[in-house]
């Protein structure tokens, strides 16, 4: 079956730090892959994917992920992140076999002012 | 503006009584979906219709009913036959079952 690993629950960061999110899937076969973003009070929303082409992805606010096929990974990163970024963070892939997007547990970014 | 409402924010309900969720939608998108989100689990899908007139279960459907008569409109029942109907409630949809889903702004629904 398939499945969505996301390392960490909780990563707290002072603000202009460097983050990186991992994010791990188990599927064979093709993928769509996305990273969703919910502030709080908010709505999820999209922050950036990939479906082909470029491996390396750039999304909303800063924030790129990289897709590295052999590693079975799509890590979100920021080189610097704001006050602004405090929201949870979901990683969630599309294989091609019966098109449901299976969800990654979240991690919740905490940035220090 | 164009979105996905979702109605009431907070809902509340006695053990025993069905309940239904509305979700609606003007994105002209076909595909629409329901998800439960629990803290610490994620996302998983309740049920979701790729076009009017067809829905398909997700991995936790048990409990619940859907229908899809209309583009926009995709409700939720949540029967008294689902065992722990405390929860969130999203609503998404999405031009086809391969793009990216738009989400609504969920119903917290507790029973008590």
């Amino acid at each position: 079956a398939q499945s969505v690993s996301q390392h960490n629950h909780h990563v707290i960061l002072s603000e202009a730090a460097s983050l990186e999110l991992g994010c791990n899937y188990s599927y064979g076969g093709t993928v769509n892959l996305f990273w969703y973003v919910q502030y709080p009070g908010q709505h999820l929303q999209l922050l950036l994917k990939y479906f082909s082409g470029d491996p390396l992805v750039k999304g909303i606010k800063g924030f790129e992920a990289e897709f590295i096929k052999s590693k079975f990974s799509f890590n979100l990163r920021k080189p610097s992140v704001q006050w602004s970024d405090t929201a949870e963070y979901f990683c969630a892939v599309l294989g091609d076999s019966n098109y449901q997007l299976i969800w990654g547990a979240g991690t919740k970014l905490i940035i220090k002012p | 503006d164009g979105g996905i409402t979702q109605s009431p924010k907070y809902l509340f309900r006695k053990e025993g009584q069905n309940v239904t969720l509305s979700c609606e939608q003007n994105l002209n998108h076909d595909a629409m979906y329901w998800y439960r989100q629990d803290p610490g689990q994620g996302l998983r899908l309740i049920y979701y219709s790729q076009i009017v007139n067809d829905f398909q279960k997700g991995d936790i459907a048990e409990g619940y009913s859907v229908s899809r008569e209309k583009k926009e409109s995709f409700p939720l029942t949540v029967t008294s036959a689902q065992k722990n109907p405390t929860a969130f409630y999203l609503c998404a949809s999405s031009f086809s079952v391969k793009d990216e889903q738009y989400f609504g702004p969920g119903t917290r629904l507790t029973v008590t």
